[in-house]
């Protein structure tokens, strides 16, 4: 089953409304996550780094005020797409690892589509 | 900066084996992953290398070479179920930032 678990799955909201993915690591705790976005036939691009406790990090050209971010504890972060236009249509998924193990894996949630109208 | 380059489609038959390349440009380099991506799903992970060398999971195999900044992915034994997307990855920042490269459109043919 998933380890890490993203909330909603598919999302349709009207453009100016704010949408709000959860990012949920399952039986382990995450001390960092991260958000990446994917528009169709093209890479996973970086946006931030969630940080429990504390502010999130920001990729160069990603509007932190646009995309806000909170990861109130080791097991929750979420991504807040907020003022939606359509050009914010994309695959949004998070990422993080088990720093219980000492094994190199990265685990990815399920994804999230977001379509703006 | 991290900048990675991978080739954008491989085709291949079935049963057959493909090698997929990756060259990087990456600062503070911790090591090279490889993930698999069905269309609209999620990245899986595949295979990791922090040294030199072969890495064995089955039919697939990861290779690195730090000295020249470039891994490769090989698949064997091809089955159709192994038509996806596959990226290369590279960690910085102590592991757990990834940049991923472009994604490889693997095709496998009858």
């Amino acid at each position: 089953g998933a380890v890490v678990s993203q909330h909603p799955s598919r999302v349709i909201c009207k453009s100016g409304t704010s949408v709000k993915i959860e990012c949920r690591s399952l039986d382990f705790q995450a001390t960092t996550m991260f958000w990446y976005r994917q528009f169709p036939k093209q890479s996973l691009m970086l946006m931030a780094t969630s940080n429990e406790g504390s502010k999130a990090t920001y990729e160069q050209g990603v509007e932190k005020d646009k995309f806000l971010i909170n990861h109130a504890s080791l097991t929750l972060s979420t991504l807040t797409v907020t003022s939606a236009h359509p050009e914010d249509s994309s695959f949004y998924i998070c990422s993080a690892r088990d720093t219980g193990l000492s094994g190199n894996t990265i685990y990815f949630g399920e994804g999230s589509w977001l379509t703006v109208v | 900066g991290q900048s990675l380059e991978q080739p954008s489609e491989v085709t291949a038959v079935e049963g057959a084996i493909v090698q997929i390349n990756c060259t990087y440009q990456t600062s503070g380099f911790y090591g090279l992953s490889w993930y698999q991506q069905h269309d609209g799903g999620a990245p899986t992970f595949l295979s990791y290398n922090a040294l030199d060398g072969l890495e064995e999971t089955g039919r697939f195999s990861s290779f690195l070479s730090r000295s020249d900044s470039y891994g490769y992915l090989l698949l064997q034994e091809l089955q159709m179920k192994d038509s996806a997307s596959y990226f290369c990855a590279a960690h910085s920042g102590g592991y757990q930032k990834v940049t991923f490269g472009i994604g490889t459109k693997l095709q496998v043919i009858p």
